[in-house]
């Protein structure tokens, strides 16, 4: 079965200062990766996606992720970060299914806090 | 576009009680996941459907717990009897592609005492 490992639990960044979130996975193959952020009481919203094709992909809020199957990781960048940026962070995985993807794992996920 | 609905937002029962939680997909995603979290077990995937279709239940903890999707449009997941290790925020989630990336619900907190 695949799994998710997110390594820091909690990380604390200076508003302004350059952000990188990790995120190692266990898939025999190459899995589609996801991550996305959750702000307090709210839903989950689709940073990025990888699933092919250039390892480096951009997602919205000026973040972006670099898969790297040799270490098989999926981290996540962001060259400078926002206060509005603190929040709730999960790195997810999905199997090949049938021509699609499955339902997701996720991580444990990494609590994000700004400093001013 | 109204994103995913989902009904209540909270609930507050009682041990041994009936409880369904209501979710309403993206109008035309063909695929609808629930997701319950909890500050032990994170997020996992209970059960998802394809074309109103069940296509993975192994995530559903036990017979308590079952899921249904009349129509497109429509979905529930039921707990009866309910426990208070229930308690959680259940997520439902929807997509047309599940290689892009699925849209989530606000979720349902439920607590049972």
């Amino acid at each position: 079965a695949q799994s998710v490992t997110q390594p820091d639990i909690h990380i604390t960044v200076s508003e302004g200062a350059s952000l990188e979130l990790r995120c190692n996975y266990s898939y025999g193959a190459t899995p589609y990766l996801f991550w996305y952020v959750q702000s307090p009481g709210q839903g989950l919203q689709l940073l990025l996606k990888y699933f092919s094709g250039d390892t480096l992909v951009q997602g919205i809020k000026g973040f972006e992720a670099e898969f790297k199957r040799s270490q098989s990781s999926f981290n996540l960048r962001k060259p400078s970060v926002h206060w509005s940026d603190a929040a709730e962070y999960f790195c997810a995985v999905a199997r090949h299914s049938g021509g699609g993807a499955d339902g997701l794992t996720f991580g444990k996920g990494t609590h994000l806090i700004i400093q001013p | 576009d109204a994103g995913v609905i989902q009904s209540p937002r909270h609930e507050v029962t009682e041990m041994g009680q009936e409880v369904t939680l209501r979710c309403k997909p993206i109008s035309g995603h063909d695929y609808l996941f629930w997701y319950r979290q909890t500050m032990m077990r994170g997020l996992e995937l209970l059960i998802y459907f394809n074309n109103n279709v069940p296509i993975d239940d192994s995530g559903m903890p036990e017979d308590r717990f079952s899921a249904k999707m009349p129509n497109a449009s429509f979905s529930t997941l039921k707990i009866q009897p309910s426990e208070p290790r229930d308690s959680a925020v259940y997520f439902c989630a929807s997509c047309r592609d599940t290689t892009r990336g699925q849209y989530f619900g606000p979720g349902t907190r439920l607590t049972v005492t």
